[in-house]
């Protein structure tokens, strides 16, 4: 079986760009979490997707969205990028929704803001 | 915040020893995870402890939860180099919907 894939792995924009991050899950599975990972915060919960809607969200400004297709693929979407916004995207997935089994996560996009 | 705190944040140990890295954690929860990263890379799932167990094992990992002390212990036994990585607990706290991750141990084991 497949594992998560992200795409791309790397990617250097400037400030007041957008960027659109993409996932593929294991296949069968219907859940998509998305997490920001930076030396500073460590890793940060921006939010999930099962069955094309988002379920949850964590505390990150309107700029990041996402959306999940009806495949499962999701993308996540940040506009405006700042300099702060630099940082390892992880995408992870599940076959259940929320948190009540393991994840299993992509290599990640790692993203560069200058 | 609701992450857990883990300790120490670094460990340097030679292969062959054991290793143990804690985490502490907030609220009330329904499990405790522990995942490894390799530098820069994804998160790889290690083990789950559910609320009412007490210790876990799978292979060289031993895992431990007091939810009295709202604490957790990850042992690594008999270490190699290849356990060299970033180890973090992640909590589901109860009624929450996603992982509370710590801030991570970096593990070190010298050849």
């Amino acid at each position: 079986k497949a594992g998560v894939t992200q795409t791309p792995r790397y990617l250097i924009k400037t400030r007041g760009q957008q960027v659109t991050l993409s996932c593929s899950p294991i296949s069968g599975h219907r859940s998509v979490s998305w997490y920001q990972q930076t030396p500073g915060q460590g890793l940060q919960f921006l939010f999930e997707y099962f069955s094309e809607t988002q379920r949850n969200k964590g505390n990150f400004p309107g700029r990041f969205s996402g959306r999940q297709f009806s495949n499962s693929r999701s993308e996540m979407n940040v506009s405006t990028l700042e300099l702060g916004d630099s940082a390892l995207y992880l995408c992870a997935s599940s076959p259940v929704l929320g948190s009540t089994g393991e994840l299993f996560f992509g290599e990640g996009s790692r993203l560069t803001v200058l | 915040s609701q992450q857990g705190e883990e300790d120490p944040q670094a460990l340097s140990i030679q292969e062959g020893e054991n290793a143990t890295m804690n985490c502490s954690y907030k609220t009330s929860i329904n499990n405790l995870q522990w995942y490894r990263q390799n530098s820069g890379r994804g998160l790889v799932h290690l083990i789950l402890i559910r609320s009412n167990e007490r210790e876990k094992h799978s292979g060289r990992l031993r895992v431990t939860l007091d939810t009295s002390k709202k604490s957790s212990s990850l042992l690594i036994t008999a270490s190699r180099a290849a356990d060299t990585a970033s180890y973090f607990c992640a909590t589901e706290e109860t009624g929450a919907n996603n992982l509370f991750f710590g801030t991570g141990t970096r593990l070190t084991v010298i050849p």
